[in-house]
Formats: structure tokens, sequence, C-alpha cells
């Protein structure tokens, strides 16, 4: 597509229950990254993928969060068991080389 | 590893007045730098970025920033700010293409009419 996708782009939930964020990248790039914003924070780095695997998963809070990417493309940020401080913006962005990301819109959870 | 800091969490200048945002890094080796710019619910859109060419990077919307290696700075300017310059800025640097971008914290720019 012509830009990176991420839905939903609201999410509110209830502690405890599990959530899915999805990106759509930018058709034919081969990097995807997961970041995480919270007020005041920046940008925390989450996952980062090169086609389907993840040579850098370190910035994963807790095993209560995972990813995955399927055909290269679409990739998956689960969360389980979610907890108030999950609350967040969750950025995902897409890139040939380092020569710069192209993030998408974000999801915003809000975890009640 | 690489860290970024940016100086100031808010900036505030009057429009027609020069912008600076500031920016220091901490690399190992000879980094790539990068700003981006955050609208009201909105993603991240890239500035500019330094690569290693030019020590002076121009970038959209009249920004430009210079790579002070001496410093181990990369601040942000515009000569004259606009209205809708208001918004959130982020420095972000790596040192390869298989590195993740380190954010700093972002500055947050108000332009006072």
């Amino acid at each position: 597509g012509a830009g990176v996708s991420q839905s939903p782009s609201n999410k509110v939930t209830e502690k405890g229950k599990d959530v899915e964020l999805r990106c759509d990248p930018i058709s034919g790039h081969t990097a995807l990254y997961w970041y995480r914003q919270s007020l005041g924070q920046g940008l925390e780095f989450l996952i980062y993928f090169q086609g389907n695997s993840a040579p850098d998963k370190s910035g994963l809070p807790s095993d209560r969060f995972s990813a995955e990417r399927t055909g290269g493309s679409v990739s998956t940020l689960t969360i389980q068991r979610t907890q108030q401080e999950d609350s967040a913006v969750y950025l995902c962005a897409s890139s040939l080389s380092y020569y710069g990301y192209t993030f998408g819109s974000g999801t915003r959870l809000t975890v009640v | 590893a690489q860290s970024v800091t940016q100086l100031g969490s808010h900036v505030s200048v009057s429009e027609g007045a020069l912008v600076l945002l500031r920016c220091n890094y901490s690399s190992s080796v000879p980094p790539y730098l990068f700003w981006y710019v955050q609208y009201p619910n909105q993603g991240l859109q890239l500035l500019l970025k330094y690569t290693s060419a030019a020590t002076l990077v121009k970038g959209i919307n009249g920004f430009e920033a210079e790579f002070k290696k001496s410093e181990t700075s990369f601040p942000l300017t515009k000569p004259s700010a606009h209205m809708s310059d208001a918004a959130e800025y982020f420095c972000a640097v790596t040192d390869s293409g298989n590195t993740p971008l380190v954010f700093g914290k972002g500055t947050r720019l108000s332009v006072i009419a």
C-alpha cells in the first residue's frame, strides 16, 4: 500500500484481557519495527523483523508480549493479560534500509 | 550502545523567530542521525537524515541540521518559525542498517503568534 497501516486506531480493553495489534507495512519493505510511545517517555523499541524473522526482540517488556510476521508482510503484536501499565500508543514502522523509517499512525491502547 | 538526549522537553518560540532544538548523541561508531516530527494523533514523519555525507543536512519544511562531531550533537534549526511548525520533534540515532533506531524523549515545540 501507499503507507503503513495500523489497526485498530484505538482500543479500549479490560485489565487481564488479551489484545492483538496489526501492522500492514509498505509493500516490499523488508524491515518492520514496533515501538511503544508513552506520555513523556519518547519511543521505546519493542521488536524488529527482517523478513519473517526477529533478529532483535530485546525490547519486549515481558513474556506477555509477543509478535509475529507472516509472508514478509503483515505483523501482529499480541499482549496477553493486559495491565494498566500497557496503556500507550503502539507504533509500527517499515523500511528498506536505515535511510529512514515510514511510520503508521499508531494504535492507542487503553487498559481499564 | 547508542543513546540520544534531547535538551528541553518543551520549547516555545514566537512566530518568525529562530527555532533551535538540541540533540546530543552517544555512539561508539560513526552514527546515522535523524530528526522526525509528530503532529497530534499522527505517526512520525521523517524531517531529515545524516548518513555521513555533507555535515549540513536540509530537510522538509525549511528545517536543517548540522552534524557536529566534536560536540556529538545534531541540532535542528529553522530560521523563521510558522504556526504550522507546532508539533513534537524526535531525534534518533543508529550505528548501522541492522540496528533499530534509538529515539530521544522528544521536544514539544510551541509557536506563539
